[in-house]
């Protein structure tokens, strides 16, 4: 098993360009999340998704959309980057729908640095 | 809303030191609380976790106890070794049906032989 993989690894964008990040797990969670990680601020919700169909905004929504493609694979947009959103992004997936203490599950990052 | 707060950082120990980090929460309900381990260039992983107050969850040597009363999930360790140094992020999932996790802002943990 991979667990949850995520493409690409590095990217720089200008200002303005648009991207998708993309992520896949093969654990046949429900639940996938986005999350975005900034030095001293922890990681940061983004979008997540409860089950197959399903999406919801996080806390820090602004500036993407995301596409619950199927149950494996859950991608990031950036329509219109903006320094703002220089992070690194993480997946990740859980597999209890409807309780409070699934372990979540996390890819390896995408470093993103918007010029 | 629920949040976390987490010893300022960076951390650094001298190993076979005795660790402590501490995690305070607060939050509505009964939230399961978590530690995840980042290691460098990784993504995050579970340490340990308790659903319940007065739960002590352990892993690798780490324990942390569910203490309700006090609000706290504190990480320690009796002996850290150079392969601990991590960043460590103490977490709690607090709405049912979605996991959404709350982190703290981590704590960089460097361990020097």
């Amino acid at each position: 098993n991979a667990g949850v993989t995520q493409t690409p690894k590095f990217q720089v964008l200008k200002t303005g360009q648009s991207m998708t990040l993309q992520c896949a797990q093969d654990m046949n969670h429900n639940s996938m999340y986005w999350y975005r990680q900034d030095p001293g601020m922890g990681l940061r919700l983004i979008y997540y998704s409860a089950s197959e169909g399903t999406t919801d905004k996080g806390e820090v929504p602004n500036g993407y959309n995301v596409s619950r493609l199927n149950k494996r694979e859950f991608s990031l947009r950036l329509e219109s980057a903006a320094p703002s959103q220089t992070s690194v992004y993480f997946c990740a997936s859980s597999g209890v729908r409807g309780g409070y203490d699934s372990e979540q599950f996390f890819g390896p990052g995408t470093r993103l640095t918007v010029l | 809303g629920n949040s976390v707060t987490q010893m300022e950082g960076p951390v650094t120990l001298s190993e076979e030191a005795f660790l402590t980090i501490n995690c305070t929460y607060t939050a509505t309900g009964y939230p399961s609380l978590f530690w995840y381990v980042q290691y460098p260039g990784e993504g995050l992983q579970l340490l340990l976790k308790a659903t319940k107050a007065d739960d002590k969850g352990s892993n690798k040597g780490f324990e942390a106890t569910y203490r309700k009363e006090t609000t706290s999930f504190h990480l320690e360790k009796g002996s850290v070794q150079v392969s601990d140094s991590a960043v460590y992020f103490c977490a709690l999932s607090g709405e049912w049906g979605a996991q959404k996790l709350v982190f703290g802002q981590g704590t960089r943990l460097t361990i020097n032989p």
